[in-house]
């Protein structure tokens, strides 16, 4: 069984950079692309990005120029930076398993709460 | 587009039968996926490709689509059903994934 367990820092200021490590405990590392997924508090989710066990990348258009993926197959583990945060940016931020040609997320972390506020 | 469109808030009666709608163009290309939230937990997927449940997923939910419209359906809904859920998709590029607003369902 799959499992995606995520950590990172849950309170920043604005202008600093947000950082979040989501590893995968079971299952192959190479076969999926790994997202994270945003969700401001009472609102719907959105998508920040991708990244394949080669490093490949897909960003959201909308965040593109502020986010940072990265991974580590010889950790089972990977990685989001989004730089000068805003208030806007609050949200709970979920790490997740993608897979086939329509990417669904079929394995999800438990979320991490980011408050951005001076 | 990169835009898909569900109704925000969609009612039914215990037992009874409800589809949730999903509407976009990159639809005509892939299929819908749909993942079910409660309350202050994770998003769960229910329904992925053209009709598949993932283990642990009751057989009330079924998928279906045509044309730019992707449908979920609950037959028999229960109460523990009522939850928002979510419709995503790749985008027409296919190099984005793009989640609709959500559809809160409640189970009178």
């Amino acid at each position: 069984q799959v499992q995606l367990q995520q950590w990172g820092a849950g309170l920043l200021k604005p202008s600093e950079t947000l950082s979040l490590t989501c590893a995968v405990h079971g299952g192959s590392f190479s076969a999926y692309y790994w997202s994270w997924i945003r969700q401001p508090p009472g609102k719907g989710l959105e998508w920040i990005g991708e990244i394949n066990h080669r490093g490949s990348t897909n960003y959201n258009p909308s965040l593109k120029s502020r986010v940072t993926m990265s991974i580590d197959t010889s950790k089972n583990q990977f990685s989001l930076k989004l730089s000068s945060v805003i208030a806007a940016d609050t949200a709970v931020y979920y790490c997740a398993r993608g897979q086939g040609l329509s990417s669904w997320l079929d394995n999800w972390g438990q979320g991490t709460l980011v408050t951005v506020s001076s | 587009s990169s835009e898909l469109t569900q109704d925000p808030a969609v009612s039914v009666a215990l037992g009874q039968t409800v589809r949730i709608t999903c509407q976009g163009d990159s639809l005509r290309d892939y299929y819908g996926s749909w993942y079910q939230q409660k309350p202050g937990q994770a998003p769960v997927l229910v329904i992925y490709g053209k009709n598949n449940r993932p283990s642990g997923i009751p057989d009330r939910f079924s998928g279906s689509s045509s044309g730019n419209t992707a449908s979920l359906t609950i037959t028999g809904a229960q109460a523990e059903d009522e939850a928002d859920y979510y419709c995503s998709s790749r985008d027409s590029s296919g190099n984005h994934l793009v989640f609709g607003g959500g559809t809160k369902l409640t189970v009178l």
